[in-house]
């Protein structure tokens, strides 16, 4: 157990909806990062933020949008929901904002668009 | 966009034995480099990490080597068990971006 938590475990939605992930970083992170795994694009960096603050951007959609809140949670909002946005979306918490402190991944969300 | 190791080619090897897995990354700035374990429903757990001013370094069973000339990486698994069973990623991390590639899946042979 890595000490983050994501929820739900499992999202199955349609075409065209507005969904919402959730994320816990381990206690004490500052740093949470969003990442979409697919099975044709691999493990992709979406976003960091590092507390409350985007601190990095990598290959995010428009139509996707995080925040992270005063508590440290985030939450990964994602809208306009097409097919191909079916993946596993994981988050990571790290101590600092540094690109070489290490990521502690959460279980992931499995997202399905039917 | 950044590729680092796109393949995903498997590995099987018997217990007991020694298992490298290779990765090529692409980006000459990234100055940081970092192994991932991926079991079956999980997420990514770190293995370990290697800074561009090394070209080796151990852990417990591990070993990371880096040869910047050629952009390659290998992680060397020492004394492979049925729980190394996983698929393994190398991501690097230029400019305070995060790359990983597609995996290797390593299958240990009992």
């Amino acid at each position: 157990d890595s000490g983050v938590t994501q929820t739900p475990k499992h999202l199955i939605t349609a075409t065209g909806q507005r969904v919402t992930l959730r994320c816990s970083p381990r206690s004490g992170d500052l740093s949470v990062y969003w990442y979409q795994q697919s099975l044709d694009q691999g493990l992709q960096f979406l976003i960091q933020y590092y507390n409350g603050e985007e601190r990095a951007k990598g290959n995010i959609l428009e139509r996707f949008s995080a925040q992270q809140f005063p508590d440290l949670h985030s939450e990964l909002n994602l809208s306009s929901l097409e097919l191909g946005d079916s993946a596993l979306y994981f988050c990571a918490s790290s101590r600092t904002s540094g690109a070489s402190d290490t990521q502690y991944f959460g279980p992931g969300t499995r997202l399905t668009v039917l | 966009g950044e590729s680092v190791g796109l393949h995903l080619p498997t590995l099987s090897v018997q217990e007991g034995d020694n298992s490298i897995i290779n990765c090529a990354y692409s980006n000459s700035a990234s100055d940081y480099f970092i192994w991932y374990k991926q079991e079956s429903g999980k997420g990514p757990q770190f293995i370990i990490d290697i800074r561009s001013n090394m070209d080796k370094r151990q852990g417990q069973r591990v070993t990371v080597l880096l040869n910047k000339t050629v952009k390659h990486l290998s992680l060397q698994i020492a004394a492979t068990q049925p729980g190394d069973s996983a698929v393994y990623f190398c991501a690097e991390t230029p400019l305070h971006q995060f790359y990983f590639g597609t995996g290797t899946s390593l299958t240990v042979i009992p």
